[in-house]
């Protein structure tokens, strides 16, 4: 079984800041692990996903997250908030093998303060 | 192109009704999955199906619930006595194919509501 802890229900960033939203997972196999993004009336959007290729993954706006084994995490971070990034940003996992459903964190709500 | 859309974006039932969903997936898309996300929580999976056939129900509550999937594209999620803890936003999703590098792209949901 797996499942997917994320740390802070709401964070709070001031336009600029680092932006940091973490994610702890527990999977009983080599895991693959998502952050989506979710803007207000819209569907969920994919930002990266780790696959085991390399655990510095980049994906889109400028985000960024990395794997940590040792420490079961896999935190996404953003070196300078834009108001435009506003939203509801949820963790996933995926087991490496059999069930393809992904399991989600509650979600964490980003919010820029201008 | 276009995205996956799902019918209707809103549907308000009253305790004990019937109840269809519609997805339809990114054309060429063979895998489907239906999440439910409650009120301030994330999504959590239902189902999938691989081309016709639910590959894995194991998400589904109870017999109340049932998707099919009859040919391969558009997926009905049918719930039955419907309660109002079923209240929730019901999201599809498809990818090209199963498999851990597959991207899941997802509709922007029906919003649920049992009265």
């Amino acid at each position: 079984a797996q499942s997917v802890t994320q740390l802070g229900s709401h964070v709070s960033v001031s336009e600029g800041a680092l932006v940091l939203l973490r994610c702890n997972y527990s999977s009983s196999v080599p895991p693959y692990l998502f952050w989506y993004v979710q803007y207000p009336n819209q569907g969920l959007q994919l930002l990266l996903k780790y696959t085991s290729a390399a655990t510095l993954v980049k994906g889109i706006n400028g985000f960024e997250a990395e794997f940590k084994k040792s420490e079961t995490s896999f935190h996404l971070t953003k070196p300078s908030a834009h108001m435009s990034d506003a939203a509801e940003y949820f963790c996933a996992v995926r087991p490496g093998g059999g069930a393809d459903g992904l399991t989600f964190g509650k979600g964490t709500h980003l919010i820029i303060q201008p | 192109g276009a995205g996956v859309s799902q019918t209707p974006s809103n549907k308000v039932t009253e305790k004990g009704k019937y109840v269809e969903l519609r997805c339809d997936p990114i054309s060429g898309h063979t895998a489907l999955y239906w999440y439910r996300q409650s009120l301030g929580q994330g999504p959590e999976f239902l189902i999938y199906f691989q081309g016709t056939g639910a590959a894995d129900d194991s998400g589904l509550p109870n017999d109340r619930f049932f998707a099919v999937r009859p040919e391969g594209s558009v997926s009905t999620l049918k719930i039955q006595r419907t309660e109002r803890g079923d209240s929730a936003v019901y999201l599809c999703a498809s990818s090209l194919n199963t498999g851990a590098f597959n991207e899941q792209f997802f509709g922007p949901g029906t919003r649920l509501t049992v009265l």
